[in-house]
């Protein structure tokens, strides 16, 4: 089991440039979501999935588009990048409504700097 | 409000126990989570505990719900610097499956 892996680990962008941040995850979770994390703000949710074809949206989702076409995927699109962009942004997955296991498995994280 | 508190820093000399708070905002979350995050590094979880207990204890660690208060707390007994790392507060309200709300973060500094 690789858990959640993510891709990159870093990446330097220009602003106006879109990218794709990749996130796997094999323990066939029905539910992912992303995160970004900025110092003293914490963990903002950006989107987060229940299921393959159902995605929303979580406090901070401008600028930022998902898509589930797979249970194991879910990659986190910036549209047009700025450097209020820069962060380090988290990937995590977890079941669904069934208590204890609504543990949420964190990826290692791809972090971003928009220049 | 929304937001679930942690206070930010918390320093303890090696051996020692460490406590870090936690109040959260709804009384019918079902369960709430400590996630540990070292430097460079994404959360791992550490412990959960579920709504209608009062304490769990896993080895060095130990959970205090008061549900009354909505106050969580961890203890880390004989705190070692490998402890060094911002500690997160994560509830489960239910109210949207699946999603949990984090605190900020509390970072724990231990000196030798």
């Amino acid at each position: 089991n690789a858990g959640v892996t993510q891709t990159p680990k870093f990446q330097v962008l220009k602003t106006g440039q879109s990218m794709t941040l990749q996130c796997a995850q094999d323990m066939n979770h029905e539910y992912m979501s992303w995160y970004r994390q900025d110092p003293g703000m914490g963990l903002r949710l950006i989107h987060y999935s229940v299921g393959a074809g159902i995605t929303d949206q979580g406090e901070v989702p401008n600028g930022y588009n998902v898509s589930r076409s797979t249970t194991e995927d879910f990659p986190l699109r910036l549209l047009s990048a700025a450097p209020s962009q820069t962060s380090v942004y988290f990937c995590a997955s977890s079941y669904l409504g069934r208590g204890d296991k609504d543990t949420q498995y964190f990826g290692p994280g791809t972090r971003l700097t928009v220049l | 409000g929304e937001d679930v508190e942690q206070s930010l820093f918390l320093s303890v000399r090696e051996g020692d126990s460490s406590v870090i708070n936690c109040t959260y905002t709804d009384s019918s979350s079902t369960y709430l989570y400590w996630y540990k995050q070292e430097p460079g590094a994404g959360l791992q979880l550490l412990t959960y505990i579920f709504s209608n207990m009062d304490m769990k204890q896993d080895q060095r660690l130990t959970v205090l719900l008061n549900k009354k208060d909505k106050h969580l707390s961890l203890r880390i007994a004989d705190t070692q610097t490998g402890d060094s790392a911002i500690y997160f507060c994560a509830e489960y309200r239910g109210s949207t499956l699946g999603r949990l709300y984090f605190g900020r973060g509390t970072q724990l500094t231990v000196w030798p």
